[in-house]
């Protein structure tokens, strides 16, 4: 099984809901991602989980919350987002962290959020 | 911060051509990758070539890489109406603990 799956597709939420998006491998990947992409733009790096604990922050604002439940699962939980924070958020997955330079990631399909 | 830039930003071509985008970026590297994305869609890896490679193949693809330039190409054959898509480089940073990507090409490819 190669594949990275998220949930949901699309959502649509406003600024005071609280949502969450889910991310699952089951590759034994021990490396996950989260990057955030605006239209026409590439992905930008927000959060790195290496075995589980989060290793890279890219100064990213506290209303995104990660959280990595155990090695196949990974959240992102959103609370009190702004209009801007609309964007396609992806998740990826490599088999080992920091292994001399970046490992071929694997991503899922992302979610479509959209902040009214 | 963006590593790499690649040019064109956008190529339109007919099917059958061949598309060359091109990569450069800033610092050392260990090693630099191509994806591709379909629009609206998760990204997938094409193609990895290392530090110590000059060139590489898979199918279609052309990968070179010119680390005293600090440059890379990925060069398409025979394009097809589906690799209509945008294609970004990736390089690791100094670190090697993450991947950052360049601008990416959107190739257009007419049937």
């Amino acid at each position: 099984d190669t594949e990275v799956t998220q949930t949901p597709k699309h959502l649509v939420m406003g600024m005071t809901n609280k949502k969450s998006l889910k991310c699952e491998q089951h590759m034994g990947h021990r490396a996950m991602y989260w990057y955030k992409q605006k239209a026409k733009k590439p992905p930008e790096l927000m959060f790195v989980y290496s075995y589980e604990k989060l290793s890279i922050n890219e100064s990213v604002p506290s209303r995104f919350s990660p959280e990595c439940p155990n090695s196949s699962l990974l959240n992102l939980h959103l609370h009190a987002l702004q209009p801007e924070d609309s964007a396609l958020y992806l998740c990826a997955s490599s088999q080992e962290p920091l292994a001399g330079g970046s490992e071929t990631q694997y991503f899922g399909p992302g979610t479509r959020l959209l902040v009214l | 911060s963006q590593q790499g830039e690649e040019d064109p930003q956008a190529l339109s071509i007919q099917e059958g051509e061949n598309a060359t985008m091109n990569c450069s970026y800033k610092t050392s590297i260990n090693n630099l990758q191509w994806y591709r994305q379909n629009s609206g869609r998760g990204l997938v890896h094409l193609i990895l070539i290392r530090s110590n490679e000059r060139e590489k193949h898979s199918g279609r693809l052309r990968v070179t890489l010119d680390t005293s330039k600090k440059s890379s190409s990925l060069l398409i054959t025979a394009s097809r109406a589906a690799d209509t898509a945008s294609y970004f480089c990736a390089t690791d940073d100094t670190g090697g603990f993450k991947t950052i990507f360049g601008a990416g090409t959107r190739l257009f490819v007419k049937a």
